[in-house]
């Protein structure tokens, strides 16, 4: 089975410029979320999608950053315009509803705001 | 207050030693699950084991146990005869809320742990 895809791995901007990142969840999971990791903190969730359809985006800078999942499979995070802070690695997560949630990861994007 | 506490920054072990890896956390909610995640330097994060709210006895998986203390609030990591592949950032999550319907994890800050010859 194959793991949850993001593309791509590294990515380094100047300050105001715009960035997009792309995940592919595993395949059936209904459940998508972003989560944003700064060095030397754990995850946190940036947005949580059910299908296509939003269920958490309580802490997405909505000024800048956004999100979409159409077709309820693969999904788009972009920040426009990007600032320093927003250096990180971008973690994309997919689980299935029912056990125990267990979320899978994909290895993330190390995006670096110059 | 801080939903997850990991409070050990950093722990070195040696080879085929026993660790325990602390985390307490803080909910009202009845029903909840605890997660631990490893997080090597490829920065993947690994599912390692999970402890449910209700769960009568605690989780085991290979050389990994959770330690579940409900009434401390606590869920520590142990690891049995430590590896130098276990060396690596390793989270403790919370879920809160039953599998009934996909929630969020929140993370804590991670501890580092060392395995040394």
């Amino acid at each position: 089975e194959a793991g949850v895809a993001q593309s791509p791995r590294y990515k380094i901007i100047e300050k105001r410029q715009s960035v997009a990142f792309w995940c592919n969840p595993i395949s059936g999971h209904a459940t998508l979320y972003w989560y944003q990791q700064i060095l030397g903190q754990g995850p946190k969730l940036l947005i949580q999608f059910q299908n296509n359809g939003v269920v958490d985006d309580s802490q997405l800078p909505k000024d800048r950053f956004s999100a979409e999942r159409l077709k309820g499979v693969d999904s788009t995070l972009k920040i426009q315009p990007a600032k320093l802070e927003d250096s990180a690695v971008y973690l994309c997560a997919s689980s299935l509803m029912g056990l125990h949630n267990e979320q899978f990861f994909g290895p993330g994007t190390r995006l670096t705001v110059l | 207050a801080q939903k997850i506490t990991q409070t050990q920054p950093g722990m070195f072990v040696q080879e085929k030693e026993a660790v325990t890896l602390d985390c307490t956390y803080d909910t009202s909610d009845p029903s909840y699950g605890l997660f631990w995640y490893k997080q090597p330097s490829s920065g993947e994060m690994i599912f390692l084991i999970y402890q449910g709210s209700y769960d009568q006895q605690n989780a085991t998986e290979g050389r990994y146990s959770l330690n579940f203390q409900k009434a401390r609030k606590s869920a520590n990591l142990v690891i049995s005869a430590s590896q130098l592949g276990d060396s690596a950032m390793y989270f403790c999550a919370m879920r809160e809320g039953d599998t009934g319907t996909a929630s969020k994890l929140t993370f804590g800050t991670g501890t580092r742990l060392q395995v040394t010859l």
